[in-house]
């Protein structure tokens, strides 16, 4: 099983909503991540959890919460958006951490990600 | 701060027609991933290149690495529609610095 996945697919919210994001995958990989993606843009990378501590956070402002609460699952909590937080967010796992925490990462596998849109 | 350049960013290509993409990138790196995305769709990885020289290759693309001019392309040979797609390489920084993709568009 080299899956990947993420619900909802789809998500509509208003600026005053909480919302949650959801992430998981039954590979055994100890590394997973978040990133945004707006229209014609590559992938921003916002957060990374090794062995299920956040490792990195690129300064991503706080309306955006990530909590990792075992090996398989890794939510995205959202509060008070901005209509410009709108965008594809894409979840991925990899057997290990990458540079950063030490030891090298394998392929990142990607989820089909989670459209959202901040009305 | 790592740079991640690609070009061209945009590829009209013809059937049956050969091309390269380039990847440029500022860091010492010994690893470089390709991946395509299909319009409105994830990523899906195509190629984890895990050291100088290296060389991949799945159908009618072919990704190679140089280390040291810290450099990786992707060919693509005897170019057919189904390969329309964005195309991105990405460095692995303890997440993946991704450059801003190759948009190909294969006509008949």
């Amino acid at each position: 099983d080299t899956e990947v996945t993420q619900t909802p697919k789809h998500l509509v919210m208003g600026m005053t909503n909480k919302k949650s994001l959801k992430c998981e995958q039954h590979m055994g990989h100890r590394a997973m991540y978040w990133y945004k993606q707006k229209a014609k843009k590559p992938p921003e990378l916002m957060f990374v959890y090794s062995y299920e501590k956040l490792s990195i956070n690129e300064s991503v402002p706080s309306r955006f919460s990530p909590e990792c609460p075992n090996s398989s699952l890794l939510n995205l909590h959202l509060h008070a958006l901005q209509p410009e937080d709108s965008a594809l967010y894409l979840c991925a796992s990899s057997p290990l951490p990458g540079l950063a925490g030490g030891l090298r990462t394998d392929t990142q596998y990607f989820g089909p990600g989670t459209r959202l849109t901040v009305l | 701060e790592l740079k991640v350049e690609q070009n061209p960013l945009f590829l009209s290509m013809q059937e049956g027609k050969n091309y390269t993409i380039y990847c440029n990138y500022s860091t010492t790196s010994d690893r470089l991933y390709w991946y395509r995305q299909d319009p409105g769709k994830s990523l899906e990885s195509l190629f984890v290149l895990l050291s100088n020289g290296a060389v991949k290759q799945e159908g009618r693309l072919m990704a190679s690495l140089d280390t040291k001019a810290r450099l990786s392309t992707l060919h693509i040979t005897a170019a057919v529609h189904d390969l329309s797609a964005t195309y991105f390489c990405a460095v692995d920084m303890g997440g993946l610095v991704f450059g801003k993709g190759t948009k190909l568009t294969v006509n008949p």
